[in-house]
């Protein structure tokens, strides 16, 4: 059963730029979410999607959006983008069956804003 | 609010010796889980355990166990005769009950085991 797939893995983008990342779910699991990993503040949750929709959010500005289709699979997009941006940003999916369940986790997409 | 804080930012040990990892928690919440993953050099975390609140019985998993004492809010981690491969950051996070996958982390301690 293949992983939970994140691409890019490597992006560089510039201030004021906007960027959108990806996270295929392993297949089957209907919950995807997101978390900021930075030196500095450590991972910091996001925002989840089930079902298309979000049902939790972080304490993050509206710049962070996200969305989720219909095979699961999400998108997050963030606009404007500021150098404090730079991060790995970690997707994770699980079944969402049960309660706090474990998560399971992509490489990560890293981003670097100049 | 609630707070997860691992004291240890480094540890370095040497092959087989014995390693704990603490973990100090904050949560007004009756029913909460814990967790421990682990994140090595490729960035995927990886899930190692989750315990919920009204459980306080110690697990061990081959070489690692751990102890959970909600007395002192902890609920630390320990990797017996430990290996190069045991070498990552490790986190403890917490979350609140129902279908939550909001997790508080803390910041990591990165454990290198040296041959």
């Amino acid at each position: 059963k293949a992983g939970v797939t994140q691409t890019p893995r490597y992006l560089i983008k510039t201030r004021g730029q906007q960027v959108t990342l990806s996270c295929s779910p392993i297949s089957g699991h209907r919950s995807v979410s997101w978390y900021q990993q930075t030196p500095g503040q450590g991972l910091q949750f996001l925002f989840e999607y089930f079902s298309e929709t979000q049902r939790n959010k972080g304490n993050f500005p509206g710049r962070f959006s996200g969305r989720q289709f219909s095979n699961s699979r999400s998108e997050m997009n963030v606009s404007t983008l500021e150098l404090g941006d730079s991060a790995l940003y970690l997707c994770a999916s699980s079944l969402a069956e049960g309660d706090n369940e474990k998560l399971f986790f992509g490489s990560g997409t890293q981003l670097s804003v100049l | 609010a609630q707070k997860v804080t691992q004291a240890q930012t480094e540890i370095s040990v040497v092959e087989k010796e014995d390693v704990t990892l603490d973990c100090v928690y904050e949560t007004r919440d009756t029913t909460y889980y814990l967790f421990w993953y682990k994140q090595p050099p490729s960035g995927e975390l990886v899930f190692l355990i989750r315990r919920n609140s009204f459980d306080e019985q110690n697990e061990i998993s081959g070489r690692y166990s751990w102890n959970f004492q909600k007395s002192t809010s902890s609920f630390n981690f320990t990797i017996t005769a430990s290996q190069v491969v045991d070498s990552a950051v490790y986190f403890c996070a917490l979350s609140r009950a129902g279908n939550n996958r909001k997790l508080i982390w803390g910041l990591g301690t990165s454990l290198a085991v040296n041959p």
